[in-house]
């Protein structure tokens, strides 16, 4: 059973970048057919896709994110990673990763990192 | 706003059935997929594709789909059924981007 584990800091200033990582573990990230995905949450709120990476490294963003996001894999250490530019309060979360099952029809995340809350404040 | 729109709440009462639902264009080429969330922990998938279940998700939830709106039935609610349910499908763009619903807080009363 593959298991996630998101790590980075948990308060990043106002116009900082922010900085997750998403650690695999139980299997191989290069194994299968899956995409790895970054989805968020602010407290109260309901769920936002930010984007998603292949294991080719072909990656595709929220297109109301896109301009800020960068969504990168390194398999020698079986991990995934975000990074958010220019990051506002409105960008407090908590921030989960997840693997993306797909097939034309239909895309769904079955394993999902604990989720690490992100606070942006100076 | 979100391309999949939810009832923001649903109450049932104990052993009852409910149906959550979730509109949206995209549904007419893509399945919905749902997840189950209670408070301070990660969304689960409970059901995906044509009305697949994971393992270890009672038949009691099921899904379906008609033209633009899908549905999570509960038949019998149990009280471990009160959490906030998400749908999520691909976007309407036909460029594959994912998308979630806003929610819908279950409650059993």
């Amino acid at each position: 059973q593959v298991q996630l584990q998101e790590s980075g800091p948990g308060l990043v200033k106002p116009s900082q970048t922010l900085s997750l990582t998403c650690t695999v573990s139980g299997g191989s990230l290069s194994s299968g057919s899956y995409y790895w995905s970054w989805i968020r949450q602010p407290a109260g709120k309901g769920l936002e896709w930010i984007g998603r990476i292949s294991i080719s490294g072909s990656t595709i963003y929220n297109p109301s994110l896109e301009s800020r996001v960068t969504i990168s894999v390194d398999t020698s250490r079986n991990h995934f990673s975000l990074r958010l530019s220019s990051v506002t309060a409105a960008d407090t979360a908590v921030y989960y990763c997840a693997r993306e099952s797909y097939d034309f029809w239909s895309g769904f995340y079955d394993s999902w990192g604990q989720g690490t809350l992100v606070t942006v404040s100076s | 706003s979100s391309e999949l729109t939810q009832d923001p709440a649903v109450s049932v009462a104990l052993g009852q059935t409910v149906r959550i639902t979730c509109q949206g264009d995209s549904l007419r080429n893509y399945y919905a997929n749902w997840y189950q969330q209670k408070p301070g922990q990660a969304p689960v998938l409970v059901m995906y594709g044509k009305n697949k279940r994971p393992s270890g998700i009672p038949d009691r939830i099921s899904g379906s789909s008609s033209g633009n709106t899908a549905s999570l039935t509960i038949t019998g609610a149990q009280a471990e059924d009160e959490a906030d349910y998400y749908c999520n499908s691909r976007d309407s763009s036909g460029n594959h981007l994912g998308v979630f619903g806003g929610g819908t807080k279950l409650t059993v009363l």
